[in-house]
């Protein structure tokens, strides 16, 4: 596609309930990267895939989340037991190796 | 780990003064990368710096790569209203192959 694209937008959830937020990256990158950002704050390094290697998952915050990608394409990043310090906007992007990243538009999710 | 320390964290400034954000590393970078996020937005990349010493020039932006390669500015010229937004610095070292991000430099921008 043309860009890093993100879905959904905007996720409202339950305290306790799990989500899944969907990145689908350029095509023909092989490098594909999950950031947490905070209101205002920085970005946090979360998991790292690169080709069929496994990913470095060192970034992940606990072990209620978890990310996969399939077919070193799409990647789908799991948080379950969703808590209201995981509200903030979940930033995905692609690479070809190490150089540029490109980022899609971001999920923001609030958890209530 | 490695660190990316980013200042100042806040930078008011007025219509056509200048701007520069500093980046300091504790550890040497093969190289470094400046993005930029605007309001809402997301981070959108500017330029990677890779040599000891280097200097690239983007219209009235001026970035540099120090010779020691652990630190890094972006210097904006007569800013604009179109300059707002965040300024990110970005090293090799979060993950594998990721990057680790400083904390950024907001711009804001007086008319």
């Amino acid at each position: 596609g043309a860009g890093v694209s993100q879905s959904p937008s905007n996720k409202v959830t339950e305290k306790g309930k799990d989500v899944e937020l969907r990145c689908d990256p350029i095509s023909g990158h092989t490098a594909l990267y999950w950031y947490r950002q905070s209101l205002g704050q920085g970005l946090e390094f979360l998991i790292y895939f690169q080709g069929n290697s496994a990913p470095d998952k060192s970034g992940l915050p606990s072990d209620r989340f978890s990310a996969e990608r399939t077919g070193g394409s799409v990647s789908t990043l799991t948080i379950q037991r969703t808590q209201q310090e995981d509200s903030a906007v979940y930033l995905c992007a692609s690479s070809l190796g190490v150089q540029r990243q490109y980022f899609g538009p971001g999920t923001r999710l609030t958890v209530l | 780990g490695q660190q990316v320390m980013q200042i100042p964290q806040y930078q008011h400034v007025q219509e056509g003064e200048d701007f520069t954000t500093y980046c300091n590393s504790s550890t040497t970078l093969s190289n470094i990368q400046w993005y930029k996020q605007r309001p809402g937005g997301h981070p959108v990349f500017l330029i990677q710096l890779v040599k000891s010493g280097e200097v690239k020039k983007q219209k009235r932006l001026t970035f540099q790569f120090g010779e020691a390669k652990k630190n890094s500015s972006l210097h904006i010229t007569a800013t604009q209203t179109t300059d707002v937004g965040t300024y990110f610095c970005a090293g090799p070292g979060g993950g594998a192959d990721g990057l680790t991000f400083g904390k950024g430099t907001h711009l804001i921008i007086q008319p």
